[in-house]
This record gives C-alpha cells, sequence and structure tokens, in this order.
C-alpha cells in the first residue's frame, strides 16, 4: 500500500529557510518513470504546484517560486526533500507532497495518492 | 503558464439534482498525437488531501459513484454530479498536467440547497 507523509517545522519565521521531507513506502523512486510532487495550499485557497523530481533527478520547478525552491531525494531513505528559502508570511500554507499516479510501467501526471499534509505557519 | 478558471466559485445545490462545475484552460490541453485532454478533476473534503474523481477529461477513477462524469475538450472542461448526495459538499478542483508547471483552477465550492 502507498502512502506519503510530510514532516517539518509547523512554524517559521520571515526570511528563514523551510525544509520539509515527504517520507513514503509502497514505492521507490529508484523505479524507472517514478515522480513525486509537492503541492501547497494556503489556508482556504486554492492548491499550487511546486516541484517535482523524477527517477532519474531531473527536475521541475513552479515558475514563480523557482529561485527560492529546492527538490532532491534520497532514494536509500525513500525520502523527498523540499527546501525554500526566504519565507515570507504569504508562504503560510498546507504542504503536500504526492506520487504520479501510475498503472504497470505507464506514469502519469496528475497525483495520487497525496500525503496528509503539514501546515506550516510563517510568522513575521 | 497555463492558467485555469473554474466557475461558479460556489455553487448550492438541492439533494438529489444536477450540479455543473466549469473549467476553462487559458491554451488547449488536447494532445493531437494521441487525441487525449491532459486534465483532472479532484474533490476535497475539509481536512483532507483531494482525491482524484476523472483523469483525461472524462476517465472516470475505480470507485468514484458513476453519477460523476466528465466531459469537454481542448480549453472548456465540466464536471457533473448527476443526482447531489450529502457526502458530495466539498471543494473542486481541475488541474491540467498537459504541461510543466501543472496549474490547478481557484476551486469550486459546491453546498448543499
Amino acid at each position: 500500500q502507498v502512502s506519503l507523509k510530510e514532516s517539518g517545522p509547523a512554524l517559521v519565521k520571515s526570511t528563514q529557510t523551510l525544509t520539509l521531507t515527504c517520507t513514503f513506502s509502497g514505492f521507490s523512486l529508484s523505479t524507472s518513470g517514478m515522480r513525486v510532487s509537492w503541492i501547497r495550499q494556503p489556508p482556504g485557497k486554492a492548491l499550487e504546484w511546486l516541484a517535482r523530481i523524477d527517477w532519474d533527478g531531473e527536475r521541475f520547478y513552479s515558475t514563480s517560486l523557482k529561485t527560492r525552491l529546492t527538490i532532491s531525494k534520497d532514494t536509500s531513505k525513500n525520502q523527498v526533500v523540499l527546501t525554500m528559502t526566504n519565507m515570507d508570511p504569504v508562504d503560510t500554507a498546507t504542504y503536500y507532497c504526492a506520487r504520479h499516479a501510475h498503472d504497470y510501467s505507464n506514469f502519469y501526471n496528475w497525483f495520487d495518492p497525496w500525503g496528509q499534509g503539514t501546515l506550516v505557519t510563517v510568522s513575521s | 503558464d497555463f492558467v485555469m478558471t473554474q466557475s461558479p466559485d460556489s455553487l448550492a445545490v438541492s439533494l438529489g439534482e444536477r450540479a455543473t462545475i466549469n473549467c476553462r484552460s487559458s491554451q488547449s490541453v488536447l494532445n493531437s498525437l494521441n487525441n487525449k485532454n491532459y486534465l483532472v478533476w479532484y474533490q476535497q473534503k475539509p481536512g483532507q488531501p483531494p482525491n482524484v474523481l476523472i483523469y483525461w477529461a472524462s476517465t472516470r477513477e475505480s470507485g468514484v459513484p458513476d453519477r460523476f462524469s466528465g466531459s469537454g475538450s481542448g480549453t472548456h472542461f465540466t464536471l457533473t454530479i448527476s443526482s447531489l448526495q450529502a457526502e458530495d459538499v466539498a471543494v473542486y478542483y481541475c488541474q491540467q498536467y498537459f504541461s510543466t508547471p501543472y496549474t490547478f483552477g481557484q476551486g469550486t465550492k459546491l453546498e448543499i440547497k
């Protein structure tokens, strides 16, 4: 059974760097085609895709946030890490990691399943 | 970037009635090579992550009740709930996966009238 869980600080201060870890089970990020993304959601607001990392290390980023984001993976630990620099109160959100959907050897770019999310509050 | 716009922002429908949510993309999400629309619909209930309802614009996810259906092509899409049930109260999002950066609509909040 596939599961993902986000972890990291619940509270960070403005200008600090946020580091979030997604720990997953039930699949391997070394499997050809496998992909994991981070998505966030400010309280009461819409979803925003942040970044994606692939089994081969290829990375993709949000256009508006790419200068602040770094996504990385530790395949041996079944973890994906997201760092976001220069945090601001507008970055207050629930941060989700999600595996990209797949069946057999086909991989897709919608998200299924998702972790439960972790709420990060940025104080000024 | 693709801009996804949903309408309406909120919707109140009586139990047993039809609910219709629209999603428009600023660019076509139809891949002419395979004739597939790269659009997915999610349902999000309070305090939970989103769940996939419909992918390829019209393919229902396994286990999703058949009262949910998706239609449309190119830049205009619709999610229809044929007979609203109490458990359908949620926020619904469309997302394009035609290209990165992936983008979501702003969400449509569905309530019972």
